[in-house]
């Protein structure tokens, strides 16, 4: 399968402990993002990468959450001292692109947060 | 800030009545814009998209959308639904952000009676 896979696909953890996911997005995209879902909403924007450059944060995102793509491939999503509004499915998508084009993003199957 | 609003949050159709989603964007500028669909179990799946040209167009499994500019509208339609277009249906939107964020609709649940 060559589509963006996330891992792992539930993570259940404790209030105030770190949690980290995991996307490796299609090979051949530059673009990789993050968004988050609740129940009843449509994802929402977190953060942004192309290549390995971290390019655009949403006010969502709190100083808790840190996103790295090391070498452009694969990046990952760190939330520390996880509180229960963090509760959530965790989007990674993938395109390409170039400056200043909007390019069809495909969606990775998402991780499931629970924080109790 | 751009945003989307979806008019449905639940439609309850019988196999063979017509769809009509409707989808609201407010953004002034040039978008794009996306239908994208999520089946139960299932991941976001790309359903259509524009980006110019025809302001109709034509997706997968029967699907179809028309952007009407003056509207700031992008309904997404089909002339007869089937069982298995049972999914939660969400509207998309690009409009001047370098690098292609994407601003989500609510979504439609979309349930088809057989």
């Amino acid at each position: 399968d060559t589509g963006v896979s996330q891992d792992p696909r539930h993570k259940i953890t404790k209030r105030g402990q770190n949690v980290t996911f995991r996307c490796d997005p299609i090979s051949e995209h530059n673009r990789l993002y993050w968004y988050r879902q609740t129940l009843g909403q449509g994802p929402e924007f977190l953060t942004y990468f192309q290549n390995e450059a971290q390019l655009e944060k949403s006010r969502l995102l709190s100083d808790r959450f840190s996103a790295e793509r090391p070498k452009g491939s694969f990046s990952t999503l760190e939330i520390q001292r996880t509180e229960q509004g963090d509760s959530a499915m965790y989007l990674c998508a993938s395109s390409n692109g170039l400056a200043g084009l909007s390019y069809e993003q495909y969606f990775g199957p998402g991780t499931r947060l629970t924080v109790t | 800030a751009q945003s989307v609003s979806q008019h449905n949050h639940h439609v309850i159709l019988s196999e063979a009545a017509s769809l009509e989603l409707g989808c609201n964007y407010s953004y002034g500028g040039t978008v794009n814009l996306f239908w994208y669909v999520q089946y139960p179990g299932q991941h976001l799946q790309l359903l259509l998209k524009y980006f110019s040209g025809d302001p109709l167009v034509k997706g997968i499994k029967g699907f179809e959308a028309e952007f009407i500019k003056s509207k700031f509208s992008f309904n997404l339609r089909k002339p007869s639904v089937q069982w298995s277009d049972t999914a939660e249906y969400f509207c998309a939107v690009w409009g001047g952000t370098s690098y292609g964020k994407l601003t989500f609709g609510q979504g439609t649940i979309l349930t088809v009676h057989p």
